[in-house]
């Protein structure tokens, strides 16, 4: 594909009910991460994969948040019992190498998630 | 810990005049920073690295370890530099984005 693509664009939810966020990365990039964008705040790192390497999950900000990647391809990002405050715009990125950012990470569109 | 600091949520200058947003930074090792902008409606993007010491779109960005500083310079704003930009610090293993600064240029 042409770039990062996440789906879906945008999920309104009803407090307590879990949600499953999407991201397609670039084909070939080894590393992908999750962030979180509040509003009117900057970006907020959640989890970081790297190929087959244990995954570093040293943002996420409580257990009901947890990611999944299958090999180099497609990730999920759960949220289970969403809360009010876990609305906001979740970006996923990838790069070729986690250490090599020369070439910088790769943004997809984001999803915007919305907890009545 | 890391951490980059953008002091400025809003500027706003005209037209062909000179601007600046500022980025700061902590971090006990050796940095290598990022800048992104991000223009409506459009993904997060690169716009440059400190480590290519490049100029993108006429905007350059030195380093200054002594200030701990990367601020982004542009010597004739355009228009269509309106945009929301972040500063971000690579670390082992992730980038630490500041808060952004958004900037209007006015016509």
């Amino acid at each position: 594909g042409a770039g990062v693509s996440q789906s879906p664009s945008n999920k309104v939810t009803e407090k307590g009910k879990d949600v499953e966020l999407r991201c397609d990365p670039i084909s070939g990039h080894t590393a992908l991460y999750w962030y979180r964008q509040r509003l009117g705040q900057g970006l907020e790192f959640l989890i970081y994969f790297q190929g087959n390497s244990a995954p570093d999950k040293s943002g996420l900000p409580s257990d009901r948040f947890s990611a999944e990647r299958t090999g180099e391809s497609v990730s999920t990002l759960t949220i289970q019992r969403t809360q009010q405050e876990d609305s906001a715009v979740y970006l996923c990125a990838s790069s070729l190498q986690g250490r090599g950012y020369n070439e910088g990470q790769f943004f997809g569109p984001g999803t915007r998630l919305t907890v009545l | 810990a890391q951490r980059v600091t953008q002091p400025e949520k809003l500027l706003s200058v005209f037209k062909g005049a000179p601007v600046e947003l500022k980025c700061n930074y902590s971090y006990s090792g050796s940095p290598e920073l990022f800048w992104y902008v991000q223009y409506s409606r459009q993904r997060l993007q690169l716009l440059l690295r400190h480590i290519s010491r490049e100029s993108i779109k006429g905007f350059t960005a030195d380093l200054n370890k002594g200030e701990t500083s990367f601020h982004l310079k542009k010597p004739f704003a355009q228009e269509e530099d309106s945009a929301m930009y972040y500063c971000a610090l690579k670390t082992l293993r992730q980038l630490t984005f500041g808060s952004g600064t958004q900037l209007t240029v006015l016509p």
